[in-house]
């Protein structure tokens, strides 16, 4: 079982829509989760940590359940330039590796 | 952005060649990471550096050695490159604040092996 598993989508949006999805990761010890951006053929980009109590940060939420092991990411407005791949990152328990997930690609149009 | 750097960032070479992948970083951080990046794999840890001369494996090391003889960079070779290791490199750096988790990559190297 992968450590971080995600639904690759495509999730295919017009502009203005909120879109949403979850990823699940296996390690009940992890205790930092982020999302991270990828743009094609670039480097990936912290977006936002992860809180127990969620956050919110402008168009952006995040929330985490960990007695279910689940964390998701809520856009709401989509804009063209949010199209991209949200990765999911998982800390490995007490030390400073992190797990990802292969990623959910997200498309805005117009 | 964080201060990291990546050379080459492109590369092509042939099966059974050496090739040396640099990462520089100008912020202090204490521990640096290269992954490998894969369609349908993700991210994938190589090895990662846990402050000078101190290295360790990732999940995916065979075939790949490190070395960190100073904070500011860290060197993956390939000592001898298959075409298997056809991919794009990422190095990552964190540790700024001892409680900090979060990672900040670098620009990527693509390497080709033919």
């Amino acid at each position: 079982r992968k450590e971080v598993e995600q639904d690759p989508g495509p999730f295919n949006v017009p502009e203005g829509a909120t879109v949403a999805f979850n990823c699940t990761y296996s390690n009940s010890a992890s205790q930092s989760f982020f999302w991270y951006r990828q743009d094609c053929r670039k480097e990936p980009k912290l977006l936002m940590s992860v809180y127990s109590s969620g956050n919110e940060d402008g168009r952006f939420t995040a929330q985490l359940n960990r007695a279910s092991q689940y964390i998701s990411l809520l856009i709401r407005d989509s804009k063209l330039s949010d199209s991209a791949t949200y990765l999911c990152v998982v800390n490995r328990g007490n030390d400073y590796k992190l797990s990802f997930g292969a990623g959910t690609t997200v498309t805005v149009r117009a | 952005d964080a201060g990291i750097t990546q050379s080459p960032r492109h590369k092509v070479t042939e099966t059974g060649t050496p090739v040396t992948l640099r990462c520089h970083q100008t912020e202090n951080h204490r521990y640096m990471y290269w992954y490998r990046q894969d369609p349908g794999h993700g991210l994938r840890l190589i090895h990662y550096s846990y402050g000078v001369k101190d290295t360790d494996k990732g999940e995916v090391s065979d075939g790949y050695s490190v070395s960190r003889s100073k904070t500011e960079d860290f060197l993956l070779t390939l000592e001898s490159a298959t075409s298997s290791q056809t991919s794009v490199y990422f190095c990552a750096i964190s540790g700024h604040r001892d409680s900090s988790y979060e990672q900040y990559f670098g620009p990527g190297t693509r390497l080709t092996v033919t």
